[in-house]
């Protein structure tokens, strides 16, 4: 079936990289997407891609998409403490288009 | 332009009463899909609506329902309500199939 992993926590300095994974089982995925929720919010979209596409950029933001591993990744440039939330890895599932499949979320603590 | 509104923001209920979440959808938008978000089971999707007809259906029970109305505003439903409804739900606004979906804040309801 349908199914999208996360790990669960990154905790990063201010000023690095972050970079959050994903997984995803349905290789007839259209599109992938990250999505950002901070605490008592509803979810941000932050960017997605096309699955014939390897990277995507976005000022500090790089989506990578590795459509053989089913691998997806989203890496932010220097980050800052407003960064600290939960980012969420959602794909369209092929069985009906319209129906996000989202992994569990990966909470990102940006340490000053 | 107008986001995705969803009202109310945080409702209580009792054991075995029913709720009506409301979403208005960004403007032009046409479908509105609906999601649920736990601690445990995280984000799971309920139901979509397009042109006022439910084009596909998640893995919940019957209790929940929902509709659309001609405006593209979507009402969803939960009778009966148990514990286990305590959730967040979020709703998704989108012109069609294409790849933006845009979520509101999302109704807390609590039930006691």
């Amino acid at each position: 079936g349908e199914d999208v992993e996360q790990s669960l926590f990154l905790s990063v300095r201010e000023g690095d990289s972050s970079v959050i994974n994903c997984t995803y089982t349905d290789s007839s995925s259209t599109y992938l997407y990250w999505y950002k929720q901070e605490p008592g919010a509803g979810l941000q979209l932050l960017t997605y891609i096309f699955s014939n596409m390897d990277m995507k950029q976005d000022q500090r933001l790089t989506v990578l998409l590795n459509k053989k591993d089913k691998h997806l990744s989203l890496r932010i440039a220097d980050t800052q403490t407003g960064d600290s939330a939960i980012y969420f890895c959602a794909e369209i599932g092929s069985s009906n288009t319209g129906k996000l499949i989202f992994g569990q979320g990966t909470t990102l603590q940006v340490k000053p | 332009k107008a986001g995705v509104t969803q009202t109310p923001r945080y409702l209580i209920k009792t054991r075995g009463q029913q709720v009506t979440l409301s979403c208005s959808p960004i403007s032009g938008h046409r479908s509105v899909s609906w999601y649920q978000q736990t601690p445990g089971q995280g984000l799971q999707f309920l139901f979509e609506y397009f042109s006022e007809t439910q084009r596909n259906k998640g893995n919940f029970p019957g209790r929940f329902s929902g509709r659309q109305f001609s405006n593209s505003r979507s009402e969803m439903n939960v009778s009966t309500l148990e514990l286990g409804d305590s959730a967040l739900y979020l709703c998704a606004s989108s012109l069609d199939l294409g790849p933006l979906r845009f979520f509101g804040q999302g109704t807390r309801l609590t039930v006691v």
